[in-house]
Formats: C-alpha cells, sequence, structure tokens
C-alpha cells in the first residue's frame, strides 16, 4: 500500500492563483481530511469527509473548497490564494470516522507570494 | 467551542530522566490521540485512547485518559535522544467529526 499521498511536494503561487492539492489513499479509509500547519499553531483543520460524495467545514474553511468524488481521493481547492495561506498542507486519513487514529500524507509546502 | 491546550510547549529534558506532557480540552470528549512529528516530517500516530481510563504504553511512553477531569497526559519514562520530536494532542468532539490538535510540544532530549 502506498498510504496516503499528496501533489505536489512544494508548490510558489501568486496572489489571486487558483490551484488544487491533491490527496489520494488505498487503504479504502471512510474519513479524509486537510489540516495546515503554521508555526506555532499546530494542525487546524480545513475540511474533512466522512465518506465519498460528502463534506464538511472544519475551524478554517475561507479560501478552500473540497469534494469527494470517490473513496480513494479527496482534493483541495485553493481558490484566489492569499499570502496568509502560505502553509505546510498535510491530508490524513482514517479507517472510521469513530476512530480518528489518522495517516498523514507528507505534505505540501505552498508559498503565495 | 473546542480548546486543546498542551503544555509544556517546549521541554528540554536529560536523557535518563521522567517528565510529563499534559493536554488539556474543554469539551465532552472520550477520544483523545497522540502523534509525534519529526522536524521536517509528517505526522506519526503514537496513540488512541477511547474511553475514561484508557491507559496505552509503547516503549518509554505511556499515555492516559481522564474524561472527567478533560485531561490527558503523555509519560516519559528515561528519556532517550531518539525521543526528540514535536508530540501533539488531539481531540475528537463527542457528536461531532470535527477535529481539534493542541499546539505542540517540542522535546529535545540531551545527552
Amino acid at each position: 500500500n502506498a498510504g496516503v499521498t499528496q501533489t505536489p511536494k512544494f508548490q510558489v503561487l501568486k496572489t489571486g492563483q487558483s490551484m488544487t492539492l491533491q490527496c489520494a489513499q488505498d487503504m479504502n479509509h471512510e474519513y479524509m481530511s486537510w489540516y495546515r500547519q503554521d508555526p506555532g499553531m499546530g494542525l487546524r483543520l480545513i475540511h474533512y469527509s466522512v465518506g465519498a460524495g460528502i463534506t464538511d467545514q472544519g475551524e478554517v474553511p475561507n479560501g478552500y473548497n473540497v469534494s469527494r468524488s470517490t473513496t480513494e481521493d479527496f482534493p483541495l481547492r485553493l481558490l484566489s490564494a492569499a499570502p496568509s495561506q502560505t502553509s505546510v498542507y498535510f491530508c490524513a486519513s482514517s479507517y472510521h470516522r469513530d476512530n480518528k487514529a489518522q495517516y498523514f500524507g507528507p505534505g505540501t509546502r505552498l508559498l503565495v507570494l | 467551542e473546542l480548546k486543546v491546550e498542551q503544555n509544556p510547549l517546549f521541554l528540554s529534558m536529560q536523557e535518563g530522566k521522567n517528565y510529563t506532557i499534559y493536554c488539556n480540552y474543554s469539551t465532552t470528549s472520550d477520544r483523545l490521540y497522540w502523534y509525534r512529528q519529526d522536524p521536517g516530517k509528517s505526522l506519526e500516530s503514537l496513540f488512541v485512547l477511547l474511553s475514561n481510563g484508557a491507559v496505552k504504553q509503547e516503549g518509554r511512553l505511556m499515555a492516559s485518559l481522564d474524561t472527567k477531569a478533560r485531561l490527558s497526559t503523555l509519560h516519559i519514562t528515561a528519556a532517550v535522544h531518539d525521543l526528540s520530536a514535536t508530540y501533539f494532542c488531539a481531540v475528537d468532539e463527542r457528536g461531532n467529526n470535527d477535529m481539534r490538535f493542541g499546539a505542540g510540544t517540542r522535546l529535545t532530549v540531551k545527552p
């Protein structure tokens, strides 16, 4: 199993550009989530999904969209990038919503100029 | 609103010593998770605590959960350099699919 994969590893954007961060898992996990990690602030939940076709907002959803058309894939879209979205983004998955011991992807480092 | 507080945020230890990291949270929950993150790396799951009084141990680390006190502890026994990392607790609010992480405890173990 590849586990949780994320692409790209690094990305530089200009303010106002849009992009999609890709996330995929091959463990047939029900629960998937996106976090951003900023220095001194731990991880903050952006969006999550409890199954294909079901998504919901986390703590910091503004400026981001998600969709879950398949169990495996959970892309994160930045609609119009802002410098405040400079961060490290982690995708994670867990087998079930009632036990969210999550497997994390390697992360995407995003710089918005 | 669910809040998760860890302390200390920074911890410098001598090898061979014991110490405890604390994780307090603000709402009803009986599901708490501990993760480890090495510098520049992703997060790795350490412990899953799913009921009041749960205790899990792995090597020199032991985690416990007291849901009445809304407190989890991560105890380090006879620290070694390889334990140097940042440790996060995360809480899963009951009846809610949201997850909240603490700010993390950066542990440095010195020889």
